[in-house]
């Protein structure tokens, strides 16, 4: 079973600040996805990414198959930007029709 | 376009009592999906369908029905609810390819009393 780890599980940062949040995982995927889940609320995608880098505004993401980890990224970070991230991966095996594998999410607050 | 819509919100239920989840998409998506996130858990699927007439279980499926008749709905049916079935449960759609983005719908709470 593959399994999907997020680092770290809670960040409290300053406003302005830049933040860092890692997914590794275990085993070959087709595509990885980054998720943003405000409290209470609904689940939006950010990205999707198979190779390389994804630049969407303040967010980046970037991925690196060989080594199987992800990073999101948020630069000059607001308290809008508090909420919980989620890295998820659809399984090469199978051609990922099984849905996707989630991490845990990591809990972001951001404080003015 | 209105994406996924979950319907209900909120739900209490009595542990023996049955209820549908209702899900329906409006973008022609192929494949859906029925996730449940429970506190400090990655979300599982329940089951998951990669078509009209197709359906087929995932990770946690005791206690849970689902039928795919059209390519917009897709509901799951809980049977003789649980409190280990209090949860939030979302639904989610992609297109052609499942590994492609995925929608959400604004998620329903569960609570099994």
């Amino acid at each position: 079973k593959n399994e999907v780890e997020q680092s770290p599980q809670n960040l409290t940062a300053q406003e302005g600040e830049f933040i860092t949040i890692n997914c590794s995982y275990s085993v070959g995927i087709s595509a990885l996805h980054w998720l943003q889940q405000h409290p209470g609320g609904g689940i939006v995608s950010l990205f999707m990414l198979s190779s390389g880098k994804k630049k969407h505004g303040r967010l980046i993401a970037t991925i690196n198959i060989q080594e199987k980890h992800s990073s999101l990224h948020i630069t000059a970070s607001h308290p809008r930007d508090s909420a919980v991230y989620i890295c998820a991966v659809n399984m090469y095996s199978g051609g990922g029709a099984d849905g996707l594998t989630f991490g845990k999410g990591t809990h972001l607050i951001i404080q003015p | 376009n209105a994406g996924v819509t979950q319907t209900p919100k909120f739900r209490i239920l009595k542990i023996g009592q049955s209820m549908t989840l209702q899900c329906t998409q409006d973008m022609n998506h192929n494949y859906m999906y029925w996730y449940r996130q429970d506190p400090g858990m990655g979300l599982k699927l329940i089951y998951y369908s990669v078509g009209a007439g197709i359906t087929d279980k995932g990770e946690v499926p005791n206690g849970y029905n689902v039928s795919r008749s059209t390519t917009e709905d897709f509901p799951l049916r809980l049977e003789l609810a649980a409190p280990s079935q209090t949860s939030v449960y979302f639904c989610a759609s992609s297109y052609v390819r499942p590994d492609t983005e995925a929608f959400f719908g604004q998620g329903t709470r569960l609570t099994v009393v």
